[in-house]
């Protein structure tokens, strides 16, 4: 079975600086999607981004990048110049290809933003 | 912009009660998922539905939960006799389809046994 693990359970991070959450995941599979969802106080669940197991490019979305090593099975999320409006639980997901698109969850990260 | 809504947003009910938890996915969503997170633990897939089946489900979901989707808009979770270790955050997912699309989700049912 697959597991996904985040091994920091609460990061702090000042406004503008970089910050950079951890994943590792286990998979024998080869063609599988990796995902960072951000949850918000109260707020439901929003993808963050998303990486395909077969781009060796680490995907980007704004102030959000990863860095992706397959053969460590590692996905981490970097957030640059951070916002007040980052401050949320983070969960880094896998789901494999012709899996019924389930999802597998890490345990999430709380991140702080400190002004 | 379109999203997932579930309701309510808070449940207690006594153990050995019934309960439904509602949600309203994003309408031409097609795949629609269930998934739990117990307070301080992993957010737990527990079942996923597509063409008015379950296409897959995990070893939680046994035989004390049911989905619905009875009218083509909503899409029902049914616990038929809760337990205490039942008390979890519930949420609803939808996507409209394809691995790589985005799956959307509610802002949960948190459910409390007593």
């Amino acid at each position: 079975a697959q597991t996904v693990t985040q091994s920091q359970p609460e990061m702090s991070v000042q406004e503008a600086e970089t910050v950079t959450l951890s994943c590792t995941y286990d998979t024998s599979e080869s063609d599988y999607y990796l995902f960072w969802y951000k949850q918000p106080p109260s707020r439901q669940m929003i993808l963050v981004i998303r990486q395909e197991a077969y781009k060796q490019q680490n995907a980007t979305e704004n102030r959000f990048s990863v860095n992706f090593q397959k053969a460590a099975k590692s996905f981490s999320l970097k957030i640059s110049d951070s916002q007040l409006g980052d401050a949320a639980m983070y969960f880094c997901a896998y789901t494999q290809r012709n899996a019924g698109n389930m999802l597998t969850f890490g345990g999430g990260t709380r991140l702080m933003v400190k002004p | 912009e379109p999203e997932v809504t579930q309701t309510p947003s808070h449940q207690v009910t006594q153990m050995g009660q019934e309960v439904i938890l509602h949600c309203v996915p994003i309408s031409n969503h097609l795949y629609f998922y269930w998934y739990r997170q117990i307070l301080g633990q992993k957010v737990e897939f527990l079942v996923s539905f597509y063409n008015n089946e379950i296409s897959e489900k995990s070893e939680i979901f046994d035989d004390q939960f049911s989905v619905e989707r009875p009218d083509g808009s909503n899409f029902t979770l049914k616990i038929r006799s809760t337990k205490l270790e039942d008390s979890a955050m519930y949420f609803c997912a939808s996507m409209y389809g394809g691995v790589n699309t985005e799956a959307f989700f509610g802002q949960g049912t948190r459910l409390t046994v007593v």
